[in-house]
């Protein structure tokens, strides 16, 4: 099945300080990829949703500014939490749908990105 | 609007004892319903997914669910619980046509196993 990676798995940073998080689709090019907030013992929220090549959409209440996303190639999206702070800690984790799987709408889930702003 | 209920927030089982997870949709068109498991601090990985075809689908781990379209329900069972079944489970559903759409969650249902 299609593998999505993400990097770091773990990050600690200062306060004020920004962090980037890579999500890569590792056997598939994926034109959209999905970044989730998740906080503990909560369901997934989406953030945004990343295509190629374009701006990302973001959902209601997501500072753009602030959750900077970038996907400049099919198989790498970029997340960077800019002037990260402690209320920024959470567990991050994306995913991507495979175009070429059809009118299947599955979509692959990396294995998250737990960060803590100290 | 979309969305997806999950009744129970933490369900409690002994080992060896049968399961089964509740999920109830609501979609206007016809969806795709998948189960997600996830450990904690882990991703999420998928259990099984229904698309079309026969209502009863079988997944990982033994794991098997039952699309009832009447009911707007996409119920998660296993037989025998083993002790490291105990995680997050979450029901997703999305749209049949492919696109940028996302997946939509319920808010998950905690298994913990006892002895």
């Amino acid at each position: 099945g299609a593998v999505v990676s993400q990097h770091p798995s773990w990050v600690i940073c200062k306060s004020g300080t920004s962090v980037k998080i890579e999500c890569r689709s590792l056997d598939f090019q994926a034109t959209t990829m999905f970044w989730y907030r998740q906080f503990p013992k909560q369901s997934l929220m989406l953030m945004a949703t990343s295509n190629e090549g374009s701006k990302a959409t973001y959902e209601q209440g997501v500072e753009k500014d602030k959750f900077l996303i970038n996907h400049a190639s099919l198989t790498l999206s970029t997340l960077t939490v800019t002037s990260a702070h402690p209320e920024d800690s959470s567990f991050y984790i994306c995913s991507a749908r495979d175009p070429l799987a059809g009118v299947i709408n599955e979509q692959f889930f990396g294995p998250g990105t737990r960060l803590t702003v100290l | 609007a979309q969305s997806v209920t999950q009744p129970d927030i933490h369900i409690t089982v002994s080992e060896g004892a049968s399961l089964e997870l509740r999920c109830n949709y609501s979609y206007g068109a016809t969806p795709y319903l998948f189960w997600y498991v996830q450990s904690p601090g882990q991703g999420l990985q998928l259990l099984l997914k229904y698309f079309s075809g026969d209502t009863l689908v079988q997944g990982i781990k033994g794991f098997e669910a039952e699309f009832k379209r009447s009911q707007s329900s996409f119920n998660l069972r296993k037989p025998s619980v083993h002790w490291s079944d105990a995680a997050e489970y979450f029901c997703a559903v999305g749209p049949a046509a492919s696109g940028n759409t996302p997946l939509v969650f319920g808010k998950g249902t905690r298994l913990s196993v006892i002895a």
